[in-house]
């Protein structure tokens, strides 16, 4: 199985400051990279797929980067309802989920 | 827009199984793959298996081989996931989502909003 290691774990950042998250597969996934936002309590949600296309209805703060085993999600000025962990996943052989990185107030 | 309602929470014993429902509404059931995800407390996601609702057939991860049984029921437009001899591990929140893709990925949108499965004696 594809492994996917998320950094870091969790963060604590402040309203208006750039976040950067990465992902790191075992093995090359080329784009086959999807981002996704899950609050307490909720389903996650689709933000990012194949690497850096935005979903539809995601605000244009939300970016994603990265092809073969390196990928980043940023988040260009935090907002507060941004305040949630963040998963990536890769879909290049069946599905994996990194285990989630927390932005936290600070 | 496809919406996915699953069943509610359910309390279960060790070594008996469990059976979570998805039905789907405002949009096309049969074509696209639907995955079970599960969750524990804590934990990132983990992908189950899935089905193609029009053909019928599941592909199931191997973890979860010989203990998931996910079908389908097209006029009613819902997924099914079981799973059997349960044990303490078990518990988690179950998500049904739908596949979809283009030539450069897959990914899960949208998704049922979970089901609680608590295994306890």
């Amino acid at each position: 199985d594809i492994q996917m290691t998320q950094s870091p774990s969790s963060l604590s950042a402040s309203v208006g400051d750039r976040v950067t998250i990465t992902c790191r597969a075992s093995q090359s996934i080329s784009s086959y990279l999807n981002w996704y936002q899950q609050k307490p309590g909720k389903a996650p949600k689709l933000l990012i797929y194949a690497a850096s296309s935005l979903q539809s209805g995601v605000p244009s703060r939300f970016s994603g980067s990265g092809s073969g085993t390196d990928f980043t999600l940023t988040i260009s000025s935090l907002q507060p309802e941004d305040f949630a962990i963040y998963f990536c996943q890769q879909s290049y052989t069946t599905w994996t989920f990194g285990q989630g990185t927390k932005v936290e107030i600070k | 827009q496809v919406q996915l309602v699953q069943s509610g929470a359910e309390v279960k014993k060790p070594g008996s199984s469990v059976k979570v429902s998805c039905k789907a509404s405002g949009g096309t059931f049969s074509s696209y793959p639907i995955s079970w995800v599960r969750q524990a407390p804590g934990q990132g996601p983990e992908w189950m298996g899935g089905i193609i609702p029009m053909f019928g057939t599941a592909n199931y991860a191997q973890k979860f081989q010989g203990r998931v049984t996910i079908t389908a029921d097209e006029s009613t437009s819902t997924a099914y996931m079981e799973l059997s001899s349960l044990r303490s591990e078990d518990t988690a929140v179950y998500y049904c989502a739908r596949d979809v893709s283009s030539s450069t990925s897959n990914w899960f949108d949208p998704w049922g909003q979970g089901t609680l499965v608590t295994v306890s004696s």
